[in-house]
């Protein structure tokens, strides 16, 4: 079976950084996405990662560590706007759809 | 990135009638498609993956007769709610890839009220 676990829910400062795990066990690995997701809106894409290491784009970062099935999404100088739900999701195997975490729910308060 | 369309974006209708909902890639050829849905502070759960000229495979738990999916053409999904119900409302998003293990695109979501 596929699972992937990341935290419910986080609170984090504005101006400050946040790191979201997450620990995945699927049948297969064909890379690794990070989603942001708004209320009520359709999840937009922040990263991809298929090989070992760490994907800098701004202020938000990806790692990937495969022998572990463990990734993380790093989010520096945090903003009001940065309070939303991410959403880790891998791909399995092949032409398989997504399979999504429940998301983590970060607020950021002043 | 690509562009991946759906209508509409909010739909109110009645309890027993039915209710479409279209999923278009703009600028792309999708032959496979996939159809989520959402409950209020809950994840994406995957309902079925639409493929272009073939029957859609739908996942456990979710009724094929009554979630109906159409995949006409390599640019273009839908999803027809049949005999809705209050509990069938929920928060709809397809999505849609060039090829495989590449980023999943996805539509702006249907909120679908059942009244």
């Amino acid at each position: 079976g596929q699972n992937i676990d990341q935290p419910t829910e986080m609170t984090a400062t504005e101006g400050a950084i946040v790191q979201i795990n997450c620990t995945y066990q699927t049948s297969g690995f064909n890379g690794l996405f990070w989603y942001q997701q708004h209320a009520g809106e359709a999840p937009t894409f922040l990263s991809y990662n298929v090989l070992d290491g760490l994907e800098e784009k701004g202020r938000f970062s990806s790692f990937l560590s495969r022998s572990k099935g463990y990734s993380y999404l790093l989010l520096k100088e945090l903003q009001m706007k940065d309070s939303a739900s991410y959403l880790c999701a891998v791909y399995a195997s092949g032409n398989t759809p997504l399979v999504f975490g429940k998301g983590t729910r970060l607020s950021v308060i002043a | 990135g690509a562009v991946v369309s759906q209508h509409p974006s909010r739909v109110i209708c009645k309890s027993g009638t039915s209710v479409k909902i279209e999923c278009r890639s703009l600028d792309f050829q999708a032959t496979t498609m996939f159809w989520y849905r959402q409950f209020p502070k809950q994840s994406l759960m995957l309902m079925a993956t639409s493929n272009e000229g073939s029957k859609a495979t739908y996942e456990q738990g979710v009724e094929k007769d009554k979630f109906l999916i159409n995949h006409a053409s390599l640019t273009l999904s839908t999803l027809t709610v049949t005999s809705a119900h209050p509990e069938d409302s929920s928060f709809y998003i397809c999505s849609a890839q060039q090829s495989s293990n590449t980023e999943a695109f996805f539509g702006q979501g249907t909120r679908l009220t059942v009244v």
